[in-house]
């Protein structure tokens, strides 16, 4: 079973921040958190992974709290080719295992 | 480099027929997983493959599904006397053994199976 909490659908209008949290309370200190999304009828797509420190890269900005109980990924500039589901998901990394896709939050970009 | 090749994309099939899908990982991805999603749901784990060895099969239905990852070539998913529940897209995705920071999936575009 998936380990974190997303709401069900968010919406944002273009070109603003979109901001989607998750909530992953039961996190263990060798869980880093992973964000991946599928846009429609495609494979997923890695997007950015953190352990403790807030992490940026070309795509977006994960945000996770002090007490790693919760992060927020963030789409700065967000285009119509953002809509898509995002999933939250904590994993151990060194041990070369499955990944469980919960449910995710389905972003819609507004135009 | 190429990504995930997955074949066929698309695929039918008639009650009771067999279906095979094929996933070639990443240059030097020797770690292969397979995921399903039915219409209107989520990905659901079926099973994790290394190199002619089945890691994890936890997500796998008990007859009719099975999969191999071969010394040589692709993974093979592969359902037999396929009925109309198993339309679905199959994804693949492969990993790199022993990667030491990110641990992605690099996941093909699919197949997508329809049962008539």
């Amino acid at each position: 079973d998936a380990k974190t909490t997303q709401p069900p659908s968010m919406d944002c209008a273009e070109g603003r921040a979109a901001n989607l949290p998750c909530n992953h309370s039961t996190i263990s200190g060798n869980e880093y958190v992973y964000w991946y999304r599928q846009i429609h009828s495609q494979g997923p797509q890695y997007i950015i992974h953190g352990l403790k420190n807030n992490e940026t890269n070309e795509m977006a900005s994960l945000i996770i709290t002090e007490d790693r109980k919760s992060s927020t990924l963030i789409l700065p500039h967000a285009t119509l080719r953002d809509t898509a589901v995002y999933y939250c998901i904590v994993r151990v990394v060194f041990k070369d295992d499955k990944i469980i896709f919960g449910k995710g939050t389905r972003l819609h970009i507004l135009p | 480099n190429a990504g995930v090749m997955q074949n066929p994309r698309h695929l039918v099939r008639r009650r009771g027929q067999e279906a095979r899908l094929r996933c070639s990982p990443m240059k030097g991805h020797s770690h292969v997983y397979w995921y399903r999603q039915l219409p209107e749901e989520g990905l659901k784990f079926m099973v994790y493959l290394q190199k002619e060895n089945i890691i994890d099969e936890s997500g796998m239905p008990k007859e009719r599904f099975s999969a191999e990852f071969p010394k040589e070539g692709p993974s093979i998913l592969r359902i037999q006397q396929v009925v109309r529940g198993d339309s679905a897209a199959y994804f693949c995705a492969s990993s790199r053994p022993g990667t030491p920071e990110t641990g992605e999936l690099f996941f093909g575009e699919g197949s997508r199976l329809t049962v008539l």
